[in-house]
């Protein structure tokens, strides 16, 4: 069955770096847009970023653009997140989204349970 | 950006009622709304795509309406496992960016 598991979170100094990783299986990775998702602790939930199916093309939010960089490596099944210049703001669960649809942008249909990020002196 | 607004931002009912979320766009999105609900502790589930169409293995007792500005997330008697926080979300263009959450609680 389909799933997609994220790792990399932990706790970080605000400036620093972190990578997080998400491993997909159960179907072709290949074929479909991934997403990272967060969510602030008591908050909502808050779009970060897209990569397509062949990692041609990304989008990010205002606040993360020229921070955080998107990427995938279809030949591992697995899709990251690059996050540099960590700010406090940028405490959250992040969850690694796969989209319902191949080929074309669409709702999200299954999401990992997510790893945390704190950033924290 | 596309901003949407949730209301109510909490909602009160008994098992067995009428629950009815909204969701308004800030511009147009056509029919690209999804809904999502999120229990404590866990990830998102999806329920409504398209505005209307429900997802695989939700409920009938789950239905979404609208389109252009203006979504209505209905449940039409609730059950227990029902009492969560549920997200809209638009794909229109970029960012597709959440409500920010209608809390469905116990009265």
């Amino acid at each position: 069955q389909v799933q997609v598991v994220e790792s990399g979170g932990g706790v970080v100094q605000p400036g620093r770096s972190l990578r997080l990783s998400c491993a997909a299986s159960g179907f072709t990775f290949s074929a479909y847009g991934i997403h990272w998702v967060r969510q602030a602790p008591g908050k909502g939930l808050e779009w970060v970023a897209v990569i397509s199916y062949d990692g041609r093309t990304q989008h990010y939010v205002d606040s993360v653009k020229g921070r955080f960089t998107i990427s995938r490596d279809n030949s591992k099944n697995t899709l990251y997140l690059q996050m540099n210049s960590l700010r406090a703001e940028d405490t959250a669960v992040y969850y690694c989204v796969k989209e319902g649809t191949p080929y074309s942008s669409s709702w999200y249909d299954y999401w990992g349970q997510g790893t945390l990020v704190t950033v924290s002196s | 950006e596309i901003l949407l607004t949730q209301s109510p931002a909490t909602l009160s009912l008994s098992p067995g009622d009428r629950a009815t979320l909204s969701c308004r766009a800030s511009l147009s999105v056509s029919n690209s709304m999804t809904w999502y609900q999120q229990k404590p502790g866990q990830a998102p589930r999806l329920l409504i795509y398209d505005a209307s169409i429900r997802a695989t293995g939700i409920p009938a007792r789950f239905s979404g309406s609208g389109s252009g500005t203006d979504f209505t997330l209905t449940i039409s008697s609730l059950e227990p496992e029902d009492f969560a926080f549920y997200y809209c979300q638009h794909r229109y263009d970029w960012p597709p960016t959440f409500g920010q959450g209608t809390r469905l609680e116990i009265k």
